[in-house]
């Protein structure tokens, strides 16, 4: 069956401080990865896409990548206001979506 | 102005009862989706509306039925409303089906006494 781990499940971090967060996944074919942004009491936002393996895609402070088994969301000097739930979700051949649970990230200033 | 809205943000309503949940786009999308996400944030779709034809449904019960009057437009009706489906409901929208980038709306909180 598809699925979506993530982890760790909630992450302190210092302002500054970098750090990575972990997408691992199991689908029967791969059409794209997604990371989403959700802020306490608000629907998800859009980060990035991802397709293939070795794909990287930057915005701002963050930068995600791709490997046949899972994605790393790598947070570079994060400020106070990075602070939210990052989602990782798939997508699969047949157009199905797969939603982990997130990771919850506080970081202080 | 909001690009995908949703009434009410908050519902909270008896066992047994009927109710719905309003969806609107602004974006022009060809594509609805109805999420529910648990009290664990675990986030999994319901439906999804492709020009008004029911395109997916992952096996939810059928007291869930998704209307759409038109293109803009996905509302969520729930019969015989139960404590399980007390949840956060989110409604989005993608430019078409090919389209992997989907935008959210801020969501329905229900909870069922």
């Amino acid at each position: 069956e598809d699925q979506v781990t993530q982890s760790p499940e909630a992450l302190r971090l210092q302002e500054g401080e970098s750090s990575s967060l972990n997408c691992s996944y199991t689908v029967s074919g791969l059409r794209g990865l997604f990371w989403y942004r959700q802020d306490p009491g608000k629907g998800p936002e859009f980060l990035f896409t991802l397709y293939s393996a070795g794909e990287e895609k930057e915005k701002e402070r963050l930068k995600a990548t791709l490997t046949k088994k899972e994605s790393f969301l790598h947070i570079t000097a994060p400020k106070p206001e990075d602070s939210a739930t990052y989602l990782c979700a798939v997508r699969n051949t047949g157009n199905q979506f797969y939603f982990g649970t997130g990771t919850s990230l506080t970081v202080i200033p | 102005d909001t690009a995908v809205s949703q009434t009410p943000k908050y519902l909270v309503t008896q066992m047994g009862n009927d109710k719905s949940i309003k969806c609107e786009q602004n974006l022009g999308h060809d594509t609805m989706y109805w999420y529910k996400q648990d009290s664990k944030k675990f986030l999994k779709i319901m439906f999804s509306y492709n020009n008004k034809e029911l395109i997916i449904n992952e096996t939810v019960p059928n007291r869930f039925s998704p209307k759409s009057p038109d293109k803009a437009h996905l509302n969520l009706h729930i019969n015989s409303l139960e404590l399980g489906d007390s949840a956060v409901y989110f409604c989005a929208s993608s430019q078409d089906l090919d389209t992997d980038t989907q935008y959210f709306g801020p969501g329905t909180r229900l909870t069922v006494l």
